[in-house]
């Protein structure tokens, strides 16, 4: 499984758009971005997920860049309650592939 | 509303006893997982089942052991064997066509299992 590299923490302000970066150097062409999100003693939460297209839904937009090497979750408009980490996760396209978590971003907002 | 439950929310364990962890769902899902998460850390891989009657190691099984004899049904056992248990413990489960947007695992509330 590929490898990813998230900052240990960041900080945003209630109600601004907040910016998460993971790099990916070693992804493969099979391999999907994963995002998910993990409240204080709660189960991960999933985000978004995505393959080589920009992604958006409800919750989040994922855009990737052109070499696949990065990603980067964009929050539209934090609130207190996206206060969480936050999990960049490369799955094997396989049916095989599981999810294989790291320590992700403590993600803080400030009201 | 469909979902994953798992059961109890804290567990106490006494040293040398073995434990079983309920996880149930009933989201249709055919793969099921194990998780183990200690403080400050991610979640490591412990056991997985893509479908009835058959499962897997993941990277930390020594000491633990599944099954699944039903869809819905993926308890783990803590053993003896397993030296350092204290940890919290999450059940995910997922759809085999993952890939489709918007699907990804959903995970239960976990257990806390304290060795006492």
């Amino acid at each position: 499984d590929a490898k990813t590299t998230q900052p240990n923490s960041m900080e945003s302000n209630e109600e601004e758009p907040v910016h998460l970066p993971c790099n990916h150097s070693t992804i493969s062409g099979t391999d999907y971005i994963h995002w998910y999100r993990q409240l204080p003693s709660q189960g991960p939460e999933y985000v978004i997920h995505g393959l080589t297209s920009n992604v958006n839904n409800r919750m989040a937009s994922l855009a990737i860049a052109e070499d696949r090497k990065s990603s980067t979750l964009i929050l539209h408009r934090a609130t207190l309650r996206d206060a969480a980490v936050y999990y960049c996760i490369i799955r094997w396209g396989g049916s095989q592939g599981n999810l294989i978590f790291g320590k992700g971003t403590k993600l803080s907002v400030k009201p | 509303d469909g979902g994953i439950t798992q059961s109890p929310k804290y567990l106490f364990r006494k040293e040398g006893q073995n434990v079983t962890l309920s996880c149930e769902q009933n989201l249709n899902h055919d793969a099921m997982y194990w998780y183990r998460q200690d403080p400050g850390q991610g979640l490591r891989l412990i056991y997985y089942s893509q479908i009835v009657n058959d499962f897997q190691k993941g990277d930390i099984a020594e000491g633990y052991s599944v099954s699944r004899e039903k869809k819905e049904s993926f308890p783990l056992t803590v053993t003896s064997a397993q030296k350092n248990p204290t940890a919290f413990y999450l059940c995910a489960s997922s759809r085999r066509d993952w890939k489709l947007a918007n699907y990804g695992y959903t995970f239960g509330s976990g257990t806390r299992l304290t060795v006492v």
